[in-house]
This record gives structure tokens, C-alpha cells and sequence, in this order.
């Protein structure tokens, strides 16, 4: 099963930009559907979108659409979530998350990454 | 959006006695295609990511052991831990992905008396 190793912790300003990634090891993750899940500081899980890699369609929940951009390069087996302007509002961890691939969008995420934690502080 | 509600938000129970969880959604998650209740269960320790535990409301996830159970249909769903252990301290999720965007109820945190 495919396992999903993401980027390490950032401390960018207000205004900066960023990306985050999700790459999968020890199978490709072209047959899966990625999803970005965030977790602002003791708080719950919020579901960002969703891209299927080998298309690179992403879907996104009205909360974050225009906020964030999915991303995904299927020939390095990545996903990608990324910010053109970072706000102290974004500090949180973010999970990118899996279904099993061939069960479809509408699945339950049974592969989490292990988190990014981004910190935005002036 | 289909806003997951969950109840309590925390409890605190004794060692081998029984935790129950509610989440309420505020639409049906319910399938009529496929009568399958599009509603998971997520277990989330501290510095941990989330877990998921049960699926299609009932069905345990491999590898979960047997005294957690999910049940309900429609709009009520519950999560029971029968005998609880030192190891389940942790905040559960329900998750609603009947439709776009899944939505995760508040979480509930799990403690021990």
C-alpha cells in the first residue's frame, strides 16, 4: 500500500508564498484521489479539496476555493497544496489523505500523511 | 454544505466501561443507489494524524479491534466503544462523503474517569 510522505515544517511571514507536497512511496499514486485536510491549533479537521492525480482536476470546498491552490505532478507521483499570499490565519497542520484507489471521490480516507505544520507569524 | 454535528463534545469514562459518541448530520447520507450510509469514524491521538476506524457507518476498518462498533442510518449515527482502554484516550471524528465537501463533525475527546 502506498504510503504518503510530506514536506517538512515552514515558518513564512504574512504575504509569503508557498507550496507543500505529498509524495507517494512504494506505489504511484496516478490511480488515487489526494485530498487536503486542515487542523488549525487544538482545533478540528477541515476538508480543503480534493485532486485525482492522474488528471490533476482538483475540487475544492467553497470554504477554501480562491484561498489555496491543488495541485498534482503525476509523473513524480506528488500532490501539491500552495498559497500565493500566507496569512497568520493559515498557521495550522495540513494532512494530505487517500482513499483506497478504485473506491472513487466519495470514499473514506484510510491513508493520512504525517502532516506539514506551517507556521505564518510577522 | 452538510454540517456534522457530534455529541457530546467530550466524556470521560472509566477503564473497561462503555464510551458512545453521536454525530448527527444535517442532511441524509444515506444512498438510496446503493443503501449504504456514506458516514466513517476517525480516531485521532495527540501528534498523531487521524486513524479511520469505521466506514459505510458499520464496517470496521482492518485491523480495529472489535470492541469499537458504528451504527445508525439516515441522519443518527453512533460510534461505541465497548470496554474502554488506556490506548483509546484520543479525539474521534465522524465524517460525512456522501457529497462534495466532506465535512468532519467537531470531534469529541475521549478520556478516562
Amino acid at each position: 500500500e502506498v504510503q504518503l510522505v510530506q514536506s517538512g515544517a515552514e515558518v513564512k511571514k504574512p504575504g509569503e508564498s508557498l507550496k507543500i507536497s505529498c509524495k507517494g512511496s512504494g506505489h504511484s499514486l496516478v490511480n488515487y484521489w489526494i485530498a487536503w485536510v486542515r487542523q488549525k491549533p487544538g482545533k478540528g479537521l477541515e476538508w480543503m479539496g480534493i485532486i485525482y492525480v492522474s488528471d490533476s482536476a482538483p475540487r475544492y470546498s467553497p470554504s477554501f476555493q480562491g484561498q489555496v491552490t491543488i495541485s498534482a505532478d503525476r509523473s513524480i507521483s506528488t500532490a501539491y497544496l500552495q498559497w500565493s499570499s500566507l496569512k497568520a490565519s493559515d498557521t495550522a497542520i495540513y494532512y494530505c489523505a487517500a482513499p483506497t484507489p478504485a473506491t472513487g471521490i466519495l470514499s473514506p480516507l484510510n491513508i493520512w500523511g504525517r502532516g506539514t505544520m506551517v507556521f505564518v507569524s510577522s | 454544505d452538510i454540517v456534522m454535528t457530534q455529541s457530546p463534545d467530550s466524556l470521560a469514562v472509566s477503564l473497561g466501561e462503555r464510551a458512545t459518541i453521536d454525530c448527527k448530520s444535517s442532511q441524509s447520507v444515506l444512498s438510496s443507489s446503493n443503501d449504504k450510509n456514506y458516514l466513517a469514524w476517525y480516531q485521532q491521538k495527540p501528534g498523531q494524524p487521524p486513524k479511520l476506524l469505521i466506514y459505510w457507518a458499520s464496517t470496521r476498518e482492518s485491523g480495529v479491534p472489535d470492541r469499537f462498533s458504528g451504527s445508525g442510518s439516515g441522519t443518527d449515527f453512533t460510534l461505541t466503544i465497548t470496554s474502554l482502554q488506556a490506548e483509546d484516550v484520543a479525539v474521534y471524528y465522524c465524517q460525512q462523503y456522501y457529497t462534495s465537501p466532506q465535512t468532519f463533525g467537531q470531534g469529541t475527546k475521549v478520556e478516562i474517569k
